[in-house]
């Protein structure tokens, strides 16, 4: 089975400018996750989608917007970049939202981003 | 305010011996715990999780044990190995109605396991 995918891996960008990443998940997975992690702050949850719904939302601006499609890929998107938004974006999937046993979540390489 | 801590940034064992990383939380909701493991340029993995339920979670070489009145879980490898050597994050999440929620993580601790 193939893991999660995520497109693109690197990326460079200069401040102002929009970047959309990709996800996609595991086969079989609906529930798409997305993560920041920086060196000071470490893995930060940003958004969960499931069903093409978002879950939940974490605490960052409204600059970062995400969405997920009907095969479950989720696409997240940050708008007017800013230097501090340099980061490794991590997507994960889980078969679903809920807390059960074996339903934990399985991460992508991630998407390096570099905001110039 | 951090809600899930990993006070050692840093972890050095000699191969064979065994390695505990440490992590604290804050949030009483919290009441499921995993470990992660992380390879450079790699996403993380999995290792091992823990319900509140329980006080320890043993799989191989890994166990985890939680003590919730002192709300602190540790991680304990025996034996380590160089391939152990990766970073390690700990990471809550909180019951709210069933609902998965998010992953709290910790900043990780960069264990290195010298042959």
């Amino acid at each position: 089975k193939a893991g999660v995918t995520q497109t693109p891996r690197y990326l460079i960008k200069t401040r102002g400018q929009q970047v959309t990443l990709s996800c996609s998940p595991i086969s079989g997975h609906r529930s798409v996750s997305w993560y920041q992690q920086t060196p000071g702050q470490g893995l930060q949850f940003l958004f969960e989608y499931f069903s093409e719904t978002q879950r939940n939302k974490g605490n960052f601006p409204g600059r970062f917007s995400g969405r997920q499609f009907s095969n479950s890929r989720s696409e997240m998107n940050v708008s007017t970049l800013e230097l501090g938004d340099s980061a490794l974006y991590l997507c994960a999937s889980s078969w679903g939202p809920d807390r059960e046993v074996n339903n934990e979540q399985f991460f992508g390489p991630g998407t390096r981003l570099t905001v110039l | 305010d951090q809600q899930v801590k990993q006070n050692s940034p840093s972890l050095s064992v000699q191969e064979g011996r065994i390695s505990i990383l440490n992590c604290d939380y804050t949030n009483s909701m919290f009441d499921y715990f995993l470990w992660y493991k992380k390879y450079p340029a790699e996403g993380p993995t999995f290792l091992i999780s823990i319900s509140s339920i329980k006080d320890k979670n043993e799989d191989g070489r890994f166990t985890v044990f939680l003590n919730k009145s002192a709300k602190h879980l540790s991680l304990h490898i025996v034996p380590s190995q160089p391939g152990d050597s990766a970073v390690y994050f700990c990471a809550a999440l909180a019951n709210y109605g069933g609902s998965q929620g998010n992953l709290i993580f910790g900043k990780g601790t960069k264990l290195s396991v010298k042959p």
